[in-house]
């Protein structure tokens, strides 16, 4: 398996624009998540899906933030308008969940660097 | 909110050395992660733990529930293990906010 699969590695763009960062789970994952690194915040969790039905979002900071998972293989992260403080690394994990709870081993993707100047 | 502590925030050690990081949360929780962070920013998860031991090659993972403490300890540490080491509880319940939380990572360095 290729593993958790993420696209871009880079983005690059200017406030005020439309992000949209992407990811592929793990065949036969059920739960994906999503999570932010900064250097001040360090990994926080933003929203988790099981069964594509998110379970957890408290952790989108603001409406500017959505996710969505339309099925089991792929889901998107959409940050509009993006601002500078937006700018970080931007990980999707997959895992096998039995219940509703992340309580497997997650597999990472490589993440998505986002610069929002 | 789950606060969690990790220590030592950095470590160095020579190789060879037996390695322990600390992991200490306030909140009830349904288990606990350790993830490992390379140089590269790539995040591997190492033991996923609800209660006693788990251990992985030179790699183990202890947790007391009671105490709310968990341990990585690494044995016979190599150059290759250094990297940041993040514990995370998972929540009991969705309620009251609870969910994934992280430490803010351990830094280890392990010299040849």
């Amino acid at each position: 398996d290729a593993g958790v699969i993420q696209s871009p590695r880079h983005e690059v763009t200017e406030m005020g624009q439309e992000v949209t960062l992407r990811c592929k789970p793990i065949s036969g994952h059920n739960s994906l998540f999503w999570y932010r690194q900064t250097m001040m915040r360090g990994l926080e969790l933003l929203i988790y899906f099981n069964n594509n039905v998110p379970i957890d979002d408290s952790g989108m900071p603001e409406d500017r933030f959505s996710a969505k998972m339309p099925n089991a293989s792929f889901s998107t992260l959409k940050i509009q308008p993006s601002e500078p403080r937006d700018s970080a690394v931007y990980f999707c994990a997959s895992s096998f969940e039995q219940g509703v709870w992340a309580k497997n081993i997650q597999y990472f993707g490589a993440g998505t660097r986002l610069s929002v100047l | 909110k789950n606060e969690v502590e990790q220590s030592p925030q950095n470590l160095t050690a020579q190789e060879g050395e037996f390695i322990t990081i600390n992991c200490s949360y306030s909140v009830g929780i349904s288990a606990l992660h350790w993830l490992q962070q390379h140089p590269g920013g790539g995040i591997v998860s190492l033991f996923m733990l609800s209660s006693g031991k788990k251990k992985h090659g030179r790699l183990i993972a202890t947790i007391n529930i009671q105490e709310k403490h968990s341990s990585l300890h690494i044995t016979a540490s190599h150059p290759r293990d250094s990297a940041v080491y993040i514990c995370a509880p998972v929540g009991r319940k969705k309620s009251s906010g609870d969910k994934l939380t992280f430490g803010t990572g351990t830094r280890l360095a392990v010299r040849p």
